[in-house]
């Protein structure tokens, strides 16, 4: 049972234009959400954050948005950047303390 | 800089071998360790959780036995793949919780010839 889901396996953006990131999740339990950015043979790096009970955060270029009932995220970038090209990877954070849930990921690669 | 560091980064081994894998945590005394694995263009899955002074607590479908997680100090979790099989080579991560998040090691590749 994928409880989180990120369906678009790749997005191709051009450089200085928005990324648009999406993922859906099943659980309303959830307490918060998270993006991170990996690249190969690498651990992932932690971008930026969500409690359930906002709807928005914004760090930089990065914001995120939730839209609880639909139970829908989204990561935006802007302007993105080559050096933002990564697997993106959506994760939610449960009730049970620090387990995360992962996302498939999406290959983001943003051409100069 | 890094706050989660773990070694090997690379681990090529014969079939039947165990290999152990440390997790460290740089900065802070972590009680509670992840461990994860990723094949190859898949998500990131949780193993087990790594309890300092107790037992590990293992996802569904892992072998504890297998999988030897040993959490003996603040700093220092290791995960040791015992009697290793080709379709144990994957990549090998591990974490420590921080509030809201968690903070990844770099990872280890195993293959297992």
């Amino acid at each position: 049972d994928q409880q989180v889901k990120q369906n678009s396996p790749s997005l191709s953006v051009q450089e200085g234009r928005i990324s648009i990131l999406n993922c859906d999740y099943t659980n309303s339990m959830f307490d918060y959400f998270l993006w991170y950015k990996k690249y190969p043979a690498e651990g992932p790096t932690f971008l930026i954050s969500i409690s359930s009970i906002k709807d928005k955060n914004e760090d930089g270029r990065f914001t995120v948005f939730l839209n609880k009932s639909a139970k829908h995220l989204s990561l935006h970038i802007v302007p993105s950047q080559p050096g933002d090209s990564a697997v993106y990877f959506c994760a939610a954070l449960g009730t049970s303390y620090g387990k995360l849930t992962f996302g498939q990921g999406t290959i983001l690669t943003v051409h100069p | 800089g890094a706050v989660v560091s773990q070694h090997p980064s690379w681990v090529i081994c014969k079939s039947g071998t165990s290999v152990k894998i440390e997790c460290r945590s740089l900065d802070f005394q972590a009680t509670t360790m992840f461990w994860y694995r990723q094949f190859p263009k898949q998500s990131l899955m949780l193993m087990a959780t790594s309890n300092e002074g107790s037992k590990a607590t293992y996802e569904q479908g892992v072998e504890k036995d297998k999988f030897l997680i040993n959490h003996a100090s603040l700093t220092l979790s290791t995960l040791t793949v015992t009697s290793a099989h080709p379709e144990d080579s994957s990549f090998y991560i591990c974490s420590r919780a921080a509030r809201e998040t968690q903070y990844f090691g770099p990872g280890t590749r195993l293959l297992v010839l």
